[in-house]
């Protein structure tokens, strides 16, 4: 079983539509990151957290320390945010990440 | 530069040649890291570099792997004997401080084929 594992592995919806992608982890960590990896792109951070909330234009992501789980969350939904989303932790202690499988989000207009 | 410079590329090479892939970190950035992404995996973390400490090498795959950081700034990932299985998508990562409490910024990554 991978330290992180995310859902669903693909995603396809419609233009608008909310979107969810959920993120479990099974280590102590210092802090959660979501990525994002456009087709043939380079990787982008969206967000760092270590506890709460935080949002950024139609983005938003959670953690849950004690259950040890994240989503991201896309309000309003367009093609655009079409990418491959990825979920990965720095565990205690250490300083490197380690990463979820990632998640292929389609969104169709 | 404006952000985390890596080179070349794409390199293609023959089974069993060396390659050195580049990595020029943002100024300023003490914490350096390599990642490779393998066609159709996720990514996976090779080595780590902190300002003048040792690097945490814990996920380089092979001793054909190694990497060196010159000056706390530009960093080259070297291959031997490369292997079809190195074929991947290698990434260059760096941030202000430890990852714990800073993001990190990608470069564009090299693309390496091994025929």
């Amino acid at each position: 079983k991978n330290e992180v594992e995310q859902s669903p592995q693909n995603l396809t919806a419609q233009e608008g539509e909310f979107i969810t992608i959920n993120c479990s982890y099974s280590v102590g960590i210092s802090a959660l990151h979501w990525l994002q990896q456009h087709p043939g792109g380079g990787i982008v951070s969206l967000f760092m957290l270590s506890s709460g909330k935080k949002k950024h234009g139609r983005l938003i992501a959670t953690i849950n320390i004690q259950e040890k789980h994240s989503s991201l969350h896309i309000t309003a939904s367009h093609p655009r945010d079409s990418a491959v989303y990825i979920c990965a932790v720095s565990a205690w202690g250490a300083q490197k990440l380690v990463f979820g499988q990632g998640t292929r989000l389609t969104i169709n207009p | 530069g404006a952000g985390v410079s890596q080179s070349p590329s794409n390199k293609v090479t023959e089974k069993g040649k060396d390659v050195e892939l580049r990595c020029d970190p943002i100024s300023g950035h003490t914490a350096l890291y390599w990642y490779r992404q393998s066609l159709g995996q996720g990514l996976e973390f090779l080595i780590y570099f902190q300002g003048n400490s040792a690097p945490d090498k814990s996920g380089l795959p092979s001793d054909r792997f190694s990497a060196e950081r010159t000056g706390g700034s530009v960093s080259t990932l070297t291959i031997q004997r490369t292997q079809q299985e190195d074929s991947a998508v290698y990434l260059c990562a760096s941030s202000l401080d430890y990852i714990a409490k800073n993001i990190q910024y990608f470069g564009a990554g090299t693309r390496l084929s091994v025929l």
